[in-house]
């Protein structure tokens, strides 16, 4: 397998602007996991998803932030509008269970 | 929120010589469990400790677990340059989700 899939890989934007994450699960894993990670507040979680349905958006920072699952083999998060302070890695991550995660690589975004 | 706490914050040490990471809890556990991340990359699970075990070896890792305490501690003997990443406790918490330390920056000096 060629493991959890994220894309792009880095993203630039400007303020105001839509983005839209992407993140392709392992196939056969029932849960996906959506992080966030900056220097000030580490590791985040934002939402997390099991069998396509959202289960806790508690880490959601705002109603600017929503996540998709269409399916189980891929999930959107997007920012509308964007902030500079959105600024981040954002991760995918997806598991079998409630147990070991695995990351995508990451996008690196940038929102001046 | 954030349950583990690593400590230290940064290690910078010889190659060759041994690194201990320790990690703080504050709930129960069912398990805790040990990420690497190097620069730029995602985390890669290194091994998951039960709340049951004491102590858990993978190759030059040996995590050791005492929830009397609610500590944890990674031991990498004999490092290497490739060692050099940030290294991450989680513990499981409510809803089943990870809950993530801030991690212990590791060093390796050539």
């Amino acid at each position: 397998d060629a493991g959890v899939i994220q894309s792009p890989r880095h993203e630039v934007t400007e303020m105001g602007q839509e983005v839209t994450l992407r993140c392709k699960p392992i196939s056969g894993h029932d849960y996906l996991f959506w992080y966030r990670q900056t220097m000030m507040r580490g590791l985040e979680l934002l939402i997390y998803f099991n069998n396509n349905v959202p289960i806790d958006d508690s880490g959601m920072p705002e109603d600017r932030f929503s996540a998709k699952m269409p399916n189980a083999s891929f999930s959107t998060l997007k920012i509308q509008p964007s902030e500079p302070r959105d600024s981040a890695v954002y991760f995918c991550a997806s598991s079998l269970g409630l147990n070991i995660q695995y990351f995508g690589a990451g996008t690196r975004l940038s929102v001046l | 929120s954030q349950q583990g706490e690593e400590d230290p914050q940064a290690l910078s040490i010889q190659e060759g010589e041994n690194a201990t990471m320790n990690c703080s809890y504050k709930t129960s556990i069912n398990n805790l469990q040990w990420y690497r991340q190097n620069s730029g990359r995602g985390l890669v699970h290194l091994i998951l400790i039960r709340s049951n075990e004491r102590e858990k070896h993978s190759g030059r890792l040996r995590v050791t677990l005492d929830t009397s305490k609610k500590s944890s501690s990674l031991l990498i003997t004999a490092s290497r340059a490739a060692d050099t990443a940030s290294y991450f406790c989680a513990t499981d918490g409510a809803n089943y989700q990870l809950i993530w330390g801030a991690g212990t920056k590791l060093i390796i000096k050539p």
